[in-house]
């Protein structure tokens, strides 16, 4: 059974760099028909994809935080990370991890999911 | 403001069946499939329904999906306490190239 766990500083300061860590379990992140991503959601609110990272290391963001979004892969860990700049009370939330089924990212669907962590921007 | 169109909130008691709508336009809904996640209350969410009408392995059959034309819809028969959660719907925007959501459904069940 595929897990996920996220990890990572829960409280960020304001212009600072927000990082964050996705252990995967249960199978191995070189999936070849997997792209592994980063969802979150702000308090009260609705599901934002941030973006997603395919096996071989190929990026694909969410075209409102692209300029501030970096993914990144390491198969001999078996994990992949998030690090997002010059954070702001607004990208406070909870952050998933989560396996993208399908073969390319414009299909498919989100079928697992870390458990979420809260991340907080706040001096 | 989210890209796809869900009402805030439903309601139905149990035994009922309820029906949750999605809409969206020509390049999301409209061009390609629609995906359901069901989060019950501080837990992540779960992949409910794929591909507008597929059930994963273990979602029961009293949870069905459809589409047509620039709108999806979920239906719940025989509603149980448990289905007490939001509810989101997904595809993929050709026009902004990312995944889009809706703004999510509140179902209680009273």
């Amino acid at each position: 059974q595929l897990q996920l766990q996220e990890s990572g500083p829960g409280l960020v300061k304001p212009s600072e760099t927000l990082s964050l860590t996705c252990a995967v379990s249960g199978d191995s992140i070189n999936d070849a028909g997997s792209y592994w991503v980063w969802i979150r959601q702000p308090p009260g609110k609705g599901l934002e994809l941030i973006g997603s990272i395919y096996f071989l290391g190929g990026t694909h963001y969410n075209p409102s935080l692209k300029s501030r979004v970096t993914i990144s892969v390491d198969a001999s860990k078996n994990q992949f990370s998030l690090k997002m700049s010059s954070v702001t009370a607004a990208d406070t939330a909870v952050y998933y991890c989560a396996r993208h089924n399908g073969a390319f990212i414009s299909s498919g669907f989100f079928d697992y999911w870390g458990q979420g962590t809260l991340v907080t921007v706040s001096s | 403001q989210s890209v796809l169109t869900q009402p805030p909130s439903a309601s139905g008691t149990p035994g009922q069946s309820v029906t949750i709508s999605c809409s969206g336009s020509s390049s999301n809904i409209g061009s390609n499939a629609v995906n359901w996640y069901q989060q019950l209350p501080g837990t992540a969410p779960k992949l409910l329904i794929y591909s507008n009408n597929q059930r994963p392995s273990g979602v029961p059959e009293r949870f069905s999906g459809s589409k047509s034309g620039t709108s999806a819809s979920l239906a719940i028969s025989g509603l149980q306490s448990e289905d007490e959660a939001d509810y989101y719907c997904a595809a993929w925007d050709d026009n902004l190239n990312a995944w889009v959501f809706g703004g999510g459904t509140k179902l209680p069940v009273l």
